[in-house]
């Protein structure tokens, strides 16, 4: 059993809203499990997007943001673009050790 | 913007130990942040191999802990991971990133005779 969890794959239309989750199954998320949010598009390394639940790099596209909503790590996507088509997988630490999600794939449809 | 490159050997013999050097450039690797290794074996997700602080404390993932080292060259301005006795499910594109934001490319290592 998986102990980070994420959702396997998600659809969102152009323009629409979609968020993405990620779930210690040990624990309750808070910001002390420092949850980071990473892309990656195929044939790409990965980038970093969100880092210490909230907290955004320069190249982080505006429309990306992380927070922390029931529970769990959050990666809300506010307007889909074609481009934002790829894999996400969050990282946090869980169970006392930095583990990655499985990865969400999002399909932009 | 902090730069790192993977370098290594892209195949190694089962039982064998498998060394990389990441060379940041850019930044100086003991002014701060964290300095991060993790894998992707072929077709699947990403996996936590352990970090190096500024200041040279490890963190390592439980399941390889027995496995790895890493450590840093502050006069190159490098991080390197040792994993030894390797097998073929050590076959993976292995990075290394740092908590600044900065990833390397990739270097893909195979194990295999």
């Amino acid at each position: 059993q998986a102990v980070v969890t994420q959702e396997p794959s998600l659809t969102v239309s152009p323009g629409e809203t979609v968020t993405l989750t990620c779930a210690c199954i040990t624990a309750v998320v808070t910001s002390g499990h420092y949850p980071y949010w990473f892309q990656q598009k195929p044939g790409q390394a990965p980038r970093t997007l969100i880092h210490d639940t909230t907290n955004k790099h320069s190249w982080t596209p505006a429309r990306f943001s992380g927070s922390l909503l029931g529970g769990k790590a959050a990666l809300t996507l506010s307007g889909a673009q074609p481009e934002d088509e790829a894999a996400y997988y969050c990282l946090i630490t869980c169970s006392g050790a930095r583990i990655f999600g499985g990865g969400t794939k999002l399909t932009v449809l | 913007q902090v730069q790192l490159h993977e370098s290594g050997p892209g195949l190694v013999k089962p039982s064998e130990t498998l060394s990389l050097s990441c060379t940041v450039s850019g930044y100086s690797i003991s002014s701060g942040y964290w300095w991060i290794w993790i894998r992707q074996p072929p077709g699947k997700g990403l996996e936590w191999i352990g970090s190096i602080s500024h200041s040279g404390s490890t963190n390592y993932s439980p399941s390889l802990q027995s496995r790895i080292s890493i450590s840093s060259d502050t006069s190159r301005n490098q991080f390197s991971l040792t994993l030894t006795s390797v097998t073929a499910a050590d076959t993976a594109v292995y990075y290394c990133l740092t908590s600044a934001g900065g990833w390397g490319q990739g270097t893909l290592v195979t194990v295999s005779s």
